[in-house]
């Protein structure tokens, strides 16, 4: 069986400045994994997804995330955010054996809310 | 343009009725999913179909059932056996099996409430 966790619920930061989301994850088998962002009341959006080779996976937006195998960590990072990136962001990971339904057959984090202050 | 369409956005429902969520794809995806989404709790995956005519449960499928009929279309019915159905549903595509790995594609979302 699979789990994320996103370690902080809600990651208040003031425009300009760098932020840090969180993800942990935790799966026998070999993993994709993903960062979707969400605004109010609108689905989901693939921010950036790691499948193979580099580590650093680079997304829209000016989002960027590094995989870290020993520390089975995804966190994604941003060097300055604006008032637009304010939103929830979620972690999932998908099992890279389950044929073609791995790609949306995911397992999600419980989001982290990211407030961006003037 | 391409994508997937939910409607309604917004559902009411009266507490002992069915209610069905439509979900419509023009991706040509194989697979189609349904998650519910709670505050706090992430997204869960109710049920998801790789192929037309054949789906599978996921995580918490008491109290929903799903049909998969035609490629483009997986409707979900929340069923008056569903204890909580308050949520914000989404629904989901992506390519079946061959070719390049991909992501899953989202809807906009239907919000439903029982009153």
């Amino acid at each position: 069986a699979q789990s994320v966790t996103q370690l902080d619920s809600q990651v208040p930061v003031f425009e300009e400045a760098p932020v840090e989301l969180r993800c942990n994850y935790s799966s026998s088998v070999s993993v994709y994994l993903f960062w979707y962002v969400q605004y109010p009341n609108q689905g989901l959006q693939l921010l950036l997804k790691y499948l193979s080779g580099s580590t650093l996976v680079k997304g829209i937006n000016g989002f960027e995330a590094e995989f870290n195998k020993s520390q089975t960590s995804f966190h994604l990072r941003k060097p300055s955010v604006h008032i637009s990136d304010t939103a929830e962001y979620f972690c999932a990971v998908s099992d890279q054996h389950a044929g073609g339904t791995s790609y949306g057959k995911l397992t999600f984090g419980q989001g982290t809310i990211l407030t961006v202050h003037p | 343009d391409g994508g997937i369409t939910q409607s309604p956005k917004y559902l009411f429902r009266k507490e002992g009725q069915n209610v069905t969520l439509s979900c419509e794809q023009n991706l040509n995806h194989d697979a189609m999913y349904w998650y519910r989404q709670d505050p706090g709790q992430g997204l869960r995956l109710i049920y998801y179909s790789q192929i037309v005519n054949d789906f599978q449960k996921g995580d918490i499928a008491e109290g929903y059932s799903v049909s998969r009929e035609k490629k483009e279309s997986f409707p979900l019915t929340v069923t008056s056996a569903q204890k909580n159905p308050t949520a914000f549903y989404l629904c989901a595509s992506s390519r079946g099996t061959g070719g390049a790995v991909t992501e899953a594609f989202f809807g906009q979302g239907t919000r439903l409430t029982v009153v």
